[in-house]
């Protein structure tokens, strides 16, 4: 089966403690995002990839980091700098950045802060 | 700025009985627009895109939506309303240019009774 997968589906973290969200692809697709989504918003854009060993930060990139060191795998580690990490956050990939490309997401993690 | 506004936080209807879940955008060149659906917990999936090509465009699971340039709208429909359609939706503007960043409307709760 093609698709994303996100691991773990739920994440509990004490505060000061780093977490790293797992993303992985196996559509072939160049560019991948990781989101945020928070309880009556839409998502918000964290970091994306357009190729490996390159990415870009989005609109609330502030205490997160990502690395894109392989073309199926985009890994976010939310630090203790993020003053509230509790949320659902979703990974999606795409073919490459043209504006009517769809987003395939994966099933999310939902993160919360102890 | 480009921008997605979804006109209603929750709609309910009976099963059976027409959807109607509205949706504006603001944009500055020719858009591309996307519908996506959430049950709880879970990814996002693609519903319906449009990408300038027929205005009325159809979907999975019955939905459609009409692009309407002069009214800047892009409403979903559906005749038949099914106790499985009972999720978030999420209107979606893809900007033109650079990397294929979406934009977010906040979402609407779609609630179907018996």
């Amino acid at each position: 089966d093609g698709g994303i997968t996100q691991s773990p589906k739920y994440l509990f973290r004490k505060e000061g403690q780093n977490v790293t969200l797992s993303c992985e692809q196996n559509l072939n697709h160049d560019a991948m995002y990781w989101y945020r989504q928070d309880p009556g918003q839409g998502l918000r854009l964290i970091y994306y990839s357009q190729i490996v060993n390159d990415f870009q930060k989005g609109d609330i990139a502030e205490g997160y980091s990502v690395s894109r060191e392989k073309k199926e795998s985009f890994p976010l580690t939310v630090t203790s700098a993020q003053k509230n990490p509790t949320a659902f956050y979703l990974c999606a990939s795409s073919v490459h950045k043209g504006q009517d490309n769809e987003q395939f997401f994966g099933p999310g993690t939902r993160l919360t802060v102890l | 700025a480009q921008s997605v506004t979804q006109l209603d936080s929750h709609v309910s209807v009976s099963e059976g009985t027409p959807v109607l879940l509205r949706c504006n955008y603001s944009s500055s060149y020719s858009p591309s627009l996307f519908w996506y659906v959430q049950h709880p917990n879970k990814g996002l999936q693609l519903l319906l895109k449009y990408t300038s090509a027929a205005t009325l465009v159809k979907g999975i699971n019955g939905f459609e939506a009409e692009f309407k340039k002069s009214e800047t709208s892009f409403h979903l429909t559906k005749p038949s309303a099914h106790m499985s359609d009972a999720a978030e939706y999420f209107c979606v503007v893809s900007l033109s240019g650079g990397y294929n960043k979406l934009i977010f409307g906040a979402g609407t709760r779609l609630a179907v009774h018996p």
